[in-house]
């Protein structure tokens, strides 16, 4: 398998502009997460899926982010409009089961200028 | 919330020599977990450990956890250059699935 694959690998945008996050989850894994990573404030979770059903989205900053999981291979995170604060590496993240092991991609790192 | 933090916050240790990361936390958990991650890249696990478990190995790894302290170690021995990376200790409660990262123990191994 090759693993949890995110694209793109890097985005530079400008402040105001729509910015979306791609994420392959591992096959037949029923959990899907993202994070964002900062040196400030570490790694967060912003949402994770269930069988593509959103279970928790309490860490998703604000209305400006959005994600969906159209089907059970692939998930979006999307930020419109994005602002110069948004400027992280977000990672998607996959399981089987809840508790268990999860599988992180190379991770996105988004630039808002 | 039970994030964890990691001790110390950076080391840098001779190669050959053994390293030791500690995880405090502050509720429950159910199960705790460490990953690596190189500079730029995913984390990557290595080792999981569930909250009736006292001691797990794996290789050059070697995990504890003290469940009335609410912590935990990870010790790597015999240390080389390619251990070079951050460590993060994760925990999950009871009765959701989300993983809580601790802070990261940046390790550096001179070679």
């Amino acid at each position: 398998d090759a693993g949890v694959i995110q694209s793109p690998r890097h985005e530079v945008t400008e402040m105001g502009q729509e910015v979306t996050l791609r994420c392959k989850p591992i096959s037949g894994h029923d959990y899907l997460f993202w994070y964002r990573q900062t040196m400030m404030r570490g790694l967060e979770l912003l949402i994770y899926f269930n069988n593509n059903v959103p279970i928790d989205d309490s860490g998703m900053p604000e209305d400006r982010f959005s994600a969906k999981m159209p089907n059970a291979s692939f998930s979006t995170l999307k930020i419109q409009p994005s602002e110069p604060r948004d400027s992280a590496v977000y990672f998607c993240a996959s399981s089987l089961g809840g508790k268990n092991i999860q599988y992180f991609g190379a991770g996105t790192r988004l630039s808002v200028l | 919330s039970q994030q964890g933090e990691e001790d110390p916050q950076a080391l840098s240790i001779q190669e050959g020599e053994n390293a030791t990361m500690n995880c405090s936390y502050k509720t429950s958990i159910n199960n705790l977990q460490w990953y690596r991650q190189n500079s730029g890249r995913g984390l990557v696990h290595l080792i999981l450990i569930r909250s009736n478990e006292r001691e797990k190995h794996s290789g050059r790894l070697r995990v504890t956890l003290d469940t009335s302290k609410k912590s935990s170690s990870l010790l790597i021995t015999a240390s080389r250059a390619a251990d070079t990376a951050s460590y993060f200790c994760a925990t999950d409660g009871f009765g959701n699935e989300k993983l809580t990262f601790g802070t990261g123990t940046r390790l550096t191994i001179i070679p």
